[in-house]
């Protein structure tokens, strides 16, 4: 297996510029995890999906901010309009189970800088 | 609400030196507890994890971890670290009964040979 696909790796765009970024889970896993990765807090759940439902989006920080998955093989997580605060690594995970009991696999992330 | 503390913010360390990194959780129940790295460039992965049993859980590339519950500590250690080993280290807890993975800010750890 390829292992969690993510795409674009590197993301550079303006201020009010629309981002989407894409995540392929492992197939199988029924469990996909967005993060948001920053030096000052850290890694932060935004959202999690079951068999393709969204299952708990306390974590997206506000309304720009907005998550898909329309198949088991197939994520977005986009943000519009994107503002320089959002600037982070995001990584998308799957696993084959809930968070608490089931190894998380990673994907490498996507690195974007709002200018 | 839960938290995990890593107060190692940055480490560093010459080759063969021990190694002992700090995790510290604030839920009072049962735990499921991880440790997972991420090396330069690379995404993160598991290095080990708690569920019950023999609180000193043996990982990969010769880590291992205790849980003290106690101290609700989950500290990483390796008695020898490798220039190899230089990466993040993020420990991760669940508290049983909910489905969220609560996840440290993470120690930077840099060995040089």
């Amino acid at each position: 297996d390829a292992g969690v696909i993510q795409s674009p790796r590197h993301e550079v765009t303006e201020m009010g510029q629309e981002v989407t970024l894409r995540c392929k889970p492992i197939s199988g896993h029924d469990y996909l995890f967005w993060y948001r990765q920053t030096m000052m807090r850290g890694l932060e759940l935004l959202i999690y999906f079951n068999n393709n439902v969204p299952i708990d989006d306390s974590g997206m920080p506000e309304d720009r901010f907005s998550a898909k998955m329309p198949n088991a093989s197939f994520s977005t997580l986009k943000i519009q309009p994107s503002e320089p605060r959002d600037s982070a690594v995001y990584f998308c995970a799957s696993s084959s189970g809930p968070q608490g009991r089931e190894t998380q696999y990673f994907g490498p992330g996507t690195r974007l800088l709002v200018l | 609400a839960q938290s995990v503390s890593q107060h190692n913010h940055h480490v560093i360390l010459s080759e063969a030196a021990s190694l002992e990194l700090g995790c510290n959780y604030s839920y009072g129940g049962t735990v499921n507890l991880f440790w997972y790295v991420q090396y330069p460039g690379q995404h993160l992965q598991l290095l080990l994890k708690y569920f019950s049993g023999d609180p000193l859980v043996k990982g990969i590339k010769g880590f291992e971890a205790e849980f003290i519950k106690s101290k609700f500590s989950f500290n990483l250690r390796k008695p020898s670290v490798q220039w190899s080993d230089t990466a993040e280290y993020f420990c991760a807890v669940n508290a049983i009964g909910t489905d969220k993975l609560i996840f440290g800010t993470g120690t930077r750890l840099q060995v040089f040979p």
